[in-house]
């Protein structure tokens, strides 16, 4: 079975870094065709992509976050870390873990997802 | 970026209805869309990726066409599990939701 859990803290002030950790099981990102990434959705609003990272280390992300995000796998440990540079109150949301299976970049399985806000 | 855009934002419909969702993208794309479902509290689910295919496990009343920048969702026949949000996502450059489509008891 698959699976996807997502931790982190619930809480971070304004300008600092948020890190959060991707635990999955079920599946090992060596496979063909497997990414990981995360996603966003801010209370009441629409979802949005993050960043994604393949099995041989190559890296995507989003054109508009592109230099607060860092997204790095420890295989061993089967986790997937994202981390966020100076946050800020509209970067409040749930933040979701997602796997793709196929190589392509829609998303079969979401982890229950993390919710993170900012605040001072 | 390409932009996604579905409407309507909010859909009132009863059980047994046919509905429709359309989703268009600000650039063709040719095929590269997927559908997914959320209902309050919960991750999204996938329904249908390359506009037209179906996840393992979805319901066949849910189906889905088009291709370029005009997309749609239909659900056949509306049931009571499918009151919930509904969301297009275009993969074939980087990756971009449209803003969702409630559905809701009229």
């Amino acid at each position: 079975q698959v699976t996807l859990k997502e931790s982190g803290p619930t809480l971070v002030k304004p300008t600092q870094t948020l890190t959060l950790t991707c635990a999955f099981s079920g599946f090992s990102l060596s496979t063909s065709g497997v990414r990981v990434g995360w996603i966003r959705q801010p209370p009441g609003k629409a979802l949005e992509w993050l960043a994604l990272i393949y099995g041989n280390d190559d890296k995507r992300y989003s054109p508009s976050l592109k230099t607060r995000l860092t997204i790095t796998k420890d295989t061993s440990k089967n986790q997937v870390v994202l981390t966020m540079t100076n946050m800020d109150p509209v970067d409040t949301a749930t933040y979701y873990c997602v796997h793709s299976k196929t190589g392509y970049w829609y998303f079969d399985l979401w982890g229950r997802g993390t919710v993170v806000t900012v605040s001072s | 970026d390409i932009q996604m855009t579905q409407s309507p934002s909010t859909l009132s419909a009863s059980v047994g209805d046919r509905v429709t969702i359309t989703c268009r993208a600000s650039q063709g794309i040719s095929t590269w869309l997927a559908w997914y479902q959320q209902k309050p509290g919960k991750a999204p689910k996938l329904l249908i990726y390359k506009t037209s295919s179906l996840e393992s496990g979805v319901p066949s009343r849910f189906s889905g066409s088009g291709s370029g920048t005009e997309f749609t969702l239909t659900i056949s026949s509306l049931q009571p599990d499918d009151f919930a949000t509904y969301y297009c996502q275009q993969y074939n450059s980087y990756s971009t939701f449209g803003q969702g489509t409630k559905v809701e008891i009229k």
